[in-house]
């Protein structure tokens, strides 16, 4: 069936990076666009950003210019998402999603928990 | 602060009808079609069960529809059931670079 397998779970300092893996199985990676949405403890979901992997053409929201970097390697089906000078503030789970338009988001990796302790 | 904005929390009764509504602006929720609302259960990834307004995927219960008025988003959900009970959140598409907005979230509790 189709599914997004994402990487276990991250625990960073302030100021490094981390990446995150999102492997696509059950469909042609390439067909689709993947978003990557996040979501802080016990708060509401934020969209970061789009990659399509046909081509790695990407575009991150305003909130993430300058700080989060999206990645591919088609032979294996896999799209990365890294996000650098982190903060206690992006302690969140990270989703990615696959786009049937830039605005469907229609299936979901199960999340990533990055951990920025204060 | 969500870009669109949700009521925190409403509940309702096994068997009655419910909305959620979604207020955004002219610049997203009140510009194009492309709403979309998700349910998420707790420690679960959202699920798709509405798109582009008033559309449902395959296999999502026809209990679920979707509509829009000007700037605001309204999620019903008829025949309340336990398994209702969860997060629904919106999105709406919107110019510029950030593509996607959503809202804060709803939690819907089933009495």
């Amino acid at each position: 069936q189709v599914q997004l397998v994402q990487s276990g779970a991250e625990v960073r300092k302030p100021g490094a990076s981390v990446r995150v893996s999102c492997k696509a199985s059950g469909y042609t990676l390439i067909s689709y666009h993947i978003n990557w949405i996040r979501q802080a403890p016990g708060q509401g979901l934020e969209w970061m950003g789009w990659m399509d992997p046909s081509n790695g053409n990407a575009g991150s929201a305003q909130n993430f210019q300058g700080r989060v970097t999206m990645t591919r390697d088609t032979s294996i089906s896999t799209v990365y998402m890294e996000l650098s000078s982190l903060r206690s503030d992006d302690t969140a789970v990270y989703y990615c999603a696959r786009g049937l338009t830039y605005w469907i988001f229609d299936v979901w990796g199960r999340g990533t928990l990055v951990t920025v302790p204060a | 602060q969500s870009a669109l904005t949700q009521a925190a929390s409403v509940s309702g009764s096994p068997g009655q009808s419910i909305t959620v509504s979604c207020t955004g602006t002219s610049s997203d929720v009140g510009a194009y079609d492309y709403v979309s609302w998700y349910q998420q259960h707790p420690g679960k990834a959202p699920k798709l069960i509405i798109y582009d307004v008033s559309h449902r995927p395959s296999g999502v219960s026809e209990r679920f529809s979707g509509s829009k008025s000007g700037n605001t988003a309204s999620l019903t959900i008829s025949g309340l059931q336990a398994e209702d009970e969860a997060d629904y959140y919106c999105s709406s598409y919107t110019a510029g670079s950030t593509l996607v907005v959503f809202g804060g979230g709803t939690k819907m509790t089933v009495l």
